[in-house]
């Protein structure tokens, strides 16, 4: 199975910034999602976009893709406290959704 | 629009002894998971169910069980609680399991096994 790795492990902003967070996979893809999980909560589905896209918007969401470098980037624009919370890339294995495998994620703290 | 709910939200084991987790989802979806996650390890599979009916071992099935009981519900039963299996468990749902369908998570289940 397949991960993504991301990249920084943790992220201290003040808020109003700009947060990026990295992730890096190992085999090829179709499509990857982004995922934010706020403490003590579940995680919630953010983006998905797809191998034939290099970048996809969602509101003050920034998504891109590499893939030739198998590398993805979330950009949080104008960042509020609410902000604050675990983000995941998951790229899918094999093509099934219920492959889907978690990494440890990037924890961005948003500071008021 | 309730999504994905489990119940219960905090349970409190002694080893040995045995408890089922709920989830029910109200999303019409035909796909059901059950993820562990521990502190530094991330989400892990446990079992999921591609449609009803199914149900296939994940990444970390040992110690567990299944049923979906209808489209809405799918159930993880633990018979012999160990500490190794205190975790928080999230169910999820998706409409299908093809790679471009997003899951919903529910809040989870904090378990704690003495």
């Amino acid at each position: 199975s397949q991960q993504g790795e991301e990249d920084p492990q943790a992220l201290s902003i003040q808020e109003g910034e700009n947060a990026t967070m990295n992730c890096s996979y190992k085999t090829s893809i179709n499509n990857l999602q982004w995922y934010r999980q706020n403490s003590g909560r579940g995680l919630v589905h953010l983006i998905l976009i797809r191998s034939n896209e290099r970048e996809k918007h969602s509101g003050r969401l920034r998504v891109t893709l590499d893939t030739s470098k198998k590398s993805s980037s979330l950009l949080i624009t104008a960042s509020r406290a609410a902000d604050t919370a675990s983000y995941f890339c998951v790229p899918p294995f094999g093509g099934s959704n219920y492959k889907l495998t978690f990494g440890k994620g990037t924890l961005l703290t948003v500071n008021p | 629009n309730a999504g994905v709910t489990q119940t219960p939200k905090f349970q409190v084991l002694k080893t040995g002894q045995s408890m089922t987790l709920q989830c029910a989802q109200d999303m019409n979806h035909n796909s059901m998971y059950w993820y562990r996650q521990d502190p530094g390890m991330g989400l892990r599979l446990i079992y999921y169910s591609a449609s009803e009916g199914t149900t296939d071992k994940g990444e970390v099935p040992n110690g567990y069980n299944v049923s979906r009981l209808n489209k809405r519900e799918f159930s993880l039963r633990l018979e012999s609680a160990a500490p190794s299996q205190t975790s928080v468990y999230f169910c999820a749902s998706s409409a299908g399991t093809g790679s471009y369908q997003p899951q919903h998570f529910g809040d989870g289940t904090r378990l704690s096994i003495l």
